[in-house]
């Protein structure tokens, strides 16, 4: 079964500096990676993906994230936090495009002025 | 706005009681997902239905029960209801492309159930 861990249940950055958000994952196949966003009060909205390809990625919001097999890793990163980047983030992984989405316990990001 | 919608936003309730949450899928999107998000267990596959059969079953309780209606929307019905069944509900759809791939799932904004 496939499961994902999250690094940091809460990070913190400063306006404009880089925000790095971790996340690794474990499958017995090559799996399907995602990363969502969680304003407060409001659904999930996707940010990016992995599936075939490419193994850097990039996303809405000036986002990217790097799928590194060797590492089962696919940390998602943006060189500049912006405040309106405060949420909470959460990565999934799943072996299909049709299957349920299995989600780590999220990231509280937070950005100070 | 992801193209799914969900009702009610909020419901409160009393333990012991039955609600039913409804999701209407993207337009196309032939799945639906419902998930249930607590602070304990975070966010947490609960029942998948494609094109009205149920395709997959994650950790729902048997108290939970789901259909997904000619139309495509589904509801979410909840019974005997306890205090630990206070959570955020959200329903996902995808259009689930035919030869697998890396469907998104666009999620509703949830429905927040609160039982006292």
């Amino acid at each position: 079964a496939q499961s994902v861990t999250q690094l940091g249940s809460h990070v913190s950055v400063s306006e404009g500096a880089l925000v790095l958000l971790r996340c690794n994952y474990s499958s017995s196949v090559p799996p399907y990676l995602f990363w969502y966003v969680q304003y407060p009060n409001q659904g999930l909205q996707l940010l990016l993906k992995y599936t075939t390809g490419a193994t850097l990625v990039k996303g809405i919001n000036g986002f990217e994230a790097e799928f590194k097999k060797s590492e089962t890793s696919f940390h998602l990163t943006k060189p500049s936090a912006h405040m309106s980047d405060a949420a909470e983030y959460f990565c999934a992984v799943t072996l299909s495009g049709n299957t349920p989405l299995v989600f780590g316990k999220g990231t509280r990001l937070s950005v100070i002025a | 706005d992801s193209g799914v919608t969900q009702t009610p936003k909020h419901l409160i309730t009393a333990t012991g009681q039955r609600v039913t949450l409804r999701c209407s899928p993207r337009s196309g999107d032939l799945s639906v997902y419902w998930y249930q998000q607590s602070l304990d267990q975070g966010l947490q596959f609960l029942i998948q239905y494609y094109n009205g059969e149920e395709r997959a079953k994650g950790n729902i309780l048997e108290r939970f029960s789901a259909q997904q209606f000619p139309d495509l929307h589904s509801e979410l019905n909840l019974s005997s209801l306890e205090l630990g069944d206070s959570a955020l509900y959200f329903c996902a759809s995808s259009v689930d492309l035919p030869f697998g791939g890396a469907d998104t799932q666009y999620f509703g904004p949830g429905t927040r159930l609160t039982v006292l």
